[in-house]
């Protein structure tokens, strides 16, 4: 079946700008977390969705960043005011109910802000 | 000091040959401990799972969990040039709620020369 699906798979923006990067998890899974994979290091949790509701969003840098999964399945990641320090490749997951915290992962959205 | 620490790469190895990969941890609250596989532009890949102390086999690949040293291992026998790419270690202290999200290793890169 289909995976964990990202798009647009590279951003490129300009310092400043507005940007959204969407992720479609696997059919059914309820559960959907977003990280953050810098040059060089590990993945870096942002934030974590069961169902609509976010149920952690610790891992959220500052207030330019702010998530969204209105119907419980599509999820939007959004950054307001991009610096240059938010280029990174930005990773989804999601995972099954019951399922014993296997997560599975999308291929990411690189985003470089110029 | 990161909660999660991993061997710096990267790491060259002739095929035929056993790899030692290792994290070690200081959150003590760490029950389930992972290892992904992760290829270049592509999203991690879980390898293998495994749920407080002890060890687990699957094929080539053995998983080693040492909860009173916090330390984890992962043994790669007779490696292969498809091994090669990034192993990063990840951990979470639940599977379900806010303790599901996974900390990460910063990962080490390696190679397997045929």
């Amino acid at each position: 079946g289909a995976g964990v699906s990202q798009t647009p798979s590279n951003k490129v923006t300009e310092k400043g700008k507005y940007v959204e990067l969407r992720c479609d998890p696997i059919s059914g899974h309820t559960a959907l977390y977003w990280y953050r994979q810098s040059l060089g290091q590990g993945p870096e949790f942002l934030i974590y969705f069961q169902g609509t509701g976010a149920a952690d969003d610790s891992g959220l840098p500052n207030d330019r960043f702010f998530a969204v999964r209105p119907e419980g399945s599509v999820s939007t990641l959004k950054i307001q005011r991009t610096e240059r320090g938010d280029s990174a490749v930005y990773l989804c997951a999601s995972q099954e109910a019951g399922a014993k915290n296997i997560q599975y992962f999308g291929a990411g959205t690189r985003l470089s802000v110029l | 000091q990161k909660e999660v620490e991993q061997d710096p790469g990267p790491l060259s190895v002739p095929e035929g040959a056993i790899v030692s990969l290792n994290c070690t941890y200081s959150n003590s609250a760490f029950q389930y401990f992972m290892w992904y596989r992760q290829y270049s532009r592509k999203g991690p890949e879980l390898l293998m799972y495994t749920y407080s102390s002890g060890n687990k086999e699957d094929g080539r690949f053995t998983a080693q969990v040492d909860k009173s040293s916090k330390y984890i291992s992962l043994f790669i026998r007779d490696s292969q040039p498809s091994d090669s790419a990034t192993y990063l270690c990840a951990m979470s202290a639940g599977w379900v709620g806010a303790n599901s999200k996974l900390t990460f290793g910063k990962g080490i890169t390696l190679s397997v020369r045929p």
